[in-house]
């Protein structure tokens, strides 16, 4: 119950695509559900993240959809960038706890 | 840079060693957690603090593994008697108080045991 699915295990984008990386949980106490974005021997850098109340937010060319009754939640990269290569993680996490990370997209978008 | 500074960023050891690895959280931030990450994997929770106390720990948290945060500022994480298995990006984040606060990460360190 504690799992976060992820998907596609990798993505492939020309560059000015859309890229759609989805996340599914179990868990209905989750309150908080962030995206993150890590480069290669770097730590994940925090990216935009949604509560369960919300059912879209959207910075800049990230968006997050989220599904409350379907329990999926979903990062959208409008007009993907080469610079936007990199693995994306979803999580979630409940009352500040230890964040459950989904498994990762490797994302590659090519010019 | 008022980041999570974590210290050092390579260690490269031999099996059965020990090794301690450093965490500077954000300094306005009384949460600390420290993750692994394996190759491909995403980060697994291993421990988190609130102040100095300990609040959890994983139960991939075995008894060579130790954390300490004195006075509630840094934190370390001590391998004992390291085995291969524990080769391994070593992550720390920090956060403020409460649910819906962002976790902010290191850049970790990366392990390796010979």
């Amino acid at each position: 119950q504690q799992q976060v699915k992820q998907s596609p295990q990798s993505l492939i984008v020309q560059k000015g695509g859309i890229s759609i990386i989805n996340c599914a949980y179990e868990n209905t106490a989750f309150d908080y559900f962030p995206w993150y974005q890590q480069f290669p021997g770097k730590g994940p850098a925090l990216l935009i993240a949604i509560r369960p109340d919300v059912s879209e937010k959207k910075e800049g060319r990230f968006t997050i959809s989220f599904n409350k009754s379907a329990k999926q939640f979903s990062l959208h990269i409008m007009d993907s960038q080469p610079g936007d290569s990199a693995t994306y993680f979803c999580a979630a996490t409940l009352r500040g706890d230890k964040l459950i990370f989904g498994t990762g997209t490797r994302l590659q978008v090519f010019p | 840079d008022t980041g999570v500074s974590q210290d050092p960023r390579h260690k490269i050891t031999k099996r059965g060693q020990n090794v301690t690895f450093r965490c500077d959280p954000i300094s306005e931030h009384n949460r600390l957690y420290w993750y692994r990450q394996t190759l491909g994997q995403g980060p697994e929770f291993l421990t988190y603090f609130q102040n100095e106390a300990q609040l959890e720990k994983s139960r991939l948290l075995s008894d060579r593994f130790s954390a300490e945060r004195p006075k509630g500022s840094f934190s370390t994480l001590e391998i004992q008697r390291t085995e291969q298995g524990d080769s391994a990006m070593y992550l720390c984040a920090s956060s403020s108080d409460g649910g819906g606060q962002p976790q902010h990460f290191g850049d970790g360190t990366r392990l390796s045991i010979l």
